[in-house]
Parts: C-alpha cells; structure tokens; sequence
C-alpha cells in the first residue's frame, strides 16, 4: 500500500524555469509534510516542510502549497538553477504514539535543471 | 558536530553470510530508523525504533534484525534470508514526531 504518491518520476527544466513536484496522499490523519532533496552519493536533507493548518509556505525559491481538502501538497521551485538538479522525495507522518512515528516516503523526482 | 554517522560506506557481502551496518546519533534523538533505497522505489522503511529497548518493524522487515541498546546506537543486520540485498541504506533520526529526520550518508551494500 502506497501511502504517498509522487509524480513525475523524472522532470527536465530549463534554467531559470519552474520546476513542480506534485505528491497525493491517502491517510487523513497525516499532518506533517516535509520534502527532502538529495544528491547522489548522499543522504537526504529537509527543503522546506508544511503542517495543514497553512495552505501555503514559502523560504525562498522554494514553496509548498497545500490542499487538504484533495489530500495533495506539491513543491514549487522558482528560478531553477543548475544546482538544484538532485532527487526531491515528499514524505509525511502523524501525531500520536506507537506507528505514528512512521516517515513515509514518496517514490522521489529526479530533477534535472539544463543550463 | 552533532549528526548521524554510518560505517561503512561501501561494504560487500557474499551470498550466505550476515553482515551487520553500524548507525551511531549524537543528537540526542529518540526516534531512528532505517530505510532501503533502490532505484525507482524511493525510500522503504526497514525498521524503526522510537525508544531504547523498543522497535517497530516497517513495510519491508524481512529478511533484516535490529537492536537498540542504547540512544544512541540503532545497527541493522542484512540476514541471509534477505533475497536481495544490494542496495543504498540509510540511517535516520529525528527528535520527535513531526520533525524534521535527520539522515546518514548511507552504506552502499552490494553482495558479490
């Protein structure tokens, strides 16, 4: 079962264009969504994260928008650059004890931002 | 420099042997975890573990066993019985629920 659904698999931007990374997911209990960026060889790292009493957060070129209401958040990155060519995964997880300290992840985006 | 450390990075493993990856946290987190990460399937949870002495087995625990004796130490053992064991794992932990995971810059397990 697939909790979080990420799409496209793979994206290629000009530089300077807009890059989106769009996940869907399926438990209504989940109230935190971070994305993570990673670059090969590497582990991943926090971008940016949302909880869903916001619709919108933004740190710099990098923004998610969230709608509860279809269960879908998406990462918006402006003025992409060269060096944001990673793999961006979306995840999400719960309050409460026992399972809920589950992470889950999406299937990841490989980014690729041509110069 | 607080963080997550693995070892090895890369390590190699023949068919039929255990082998054993070392993630050590100096952050003071509770919470650690282990993904598998393959090509095309994102991050697998493996185990989890939200107190010492205590863990939860993921979406894909078979075939792997873990321990948690201390904070500070999560090791993950790659058994036998996992049929395909070559892949990228990667430690993490995070303080709390519902922030932000830190990650280690994974071992590279391949079987020869």
């Amino acid at each position: 079962q697939q909790q979080v659904k990420q799409s496209p698999q793979s994206l290629i931007v000009q530089k300077g264009g807009i890059s989106i990374i769009n996940c869907a997911y399926e438990n209504t209990a989940f109230d935190y969504f971070p994305w993570y960026q990673q670059f090969p060889g590497k582990g991943p790292a926090l971008l940016i994260a949302i909880r869903p009493d916001v619709s919108e957060k933004k740190e710099g070129r990098f923004t998610i928008s969230f709608n509860k209401s279809a269960k879908q958040f998406s990462l918006h990155i402006m003025d992409s650059q060269p060096g944001d060519s990673a793999t961006y995964f979306c995840a999400a997880s719960r309050r409460g004890g026992g399972s809920n300290y589950k992470l889950t992840f999406g299937k990841g985006t490989l980014l690729t931002v041509n110069p | 420099d607080g963080g997550i450390t693995q070892s090895p990075k890369y390590l190699f493993r023949k068919e039929g042997q255990n082998v054993t990856l070392s993630c050590e946290q100096n952050l003071n987190h509770d919470a650690m975890y282990w993904y598998r990460q393959d090509p095309g399937q994102g991050l697998r949870l493996i185990y989890y573990s939200q107190i010492v002495n205590d863990f939860q087995k993921g979406d894909i625990a078979e075939g792997y066993s873990v321990s948690r004796e201390k904070k500070e130490s999560f090791p993950l053992t790659v058994t036998s019985a996992q049929k395909n064991p070559t892949a990228f794992y990667l430690c993490a932990s995070r303080r709390a629920m519902n922030t932000e995971a830190f990650f280690g810059q994974g071992t590279r397990l391949t079987v020869v």
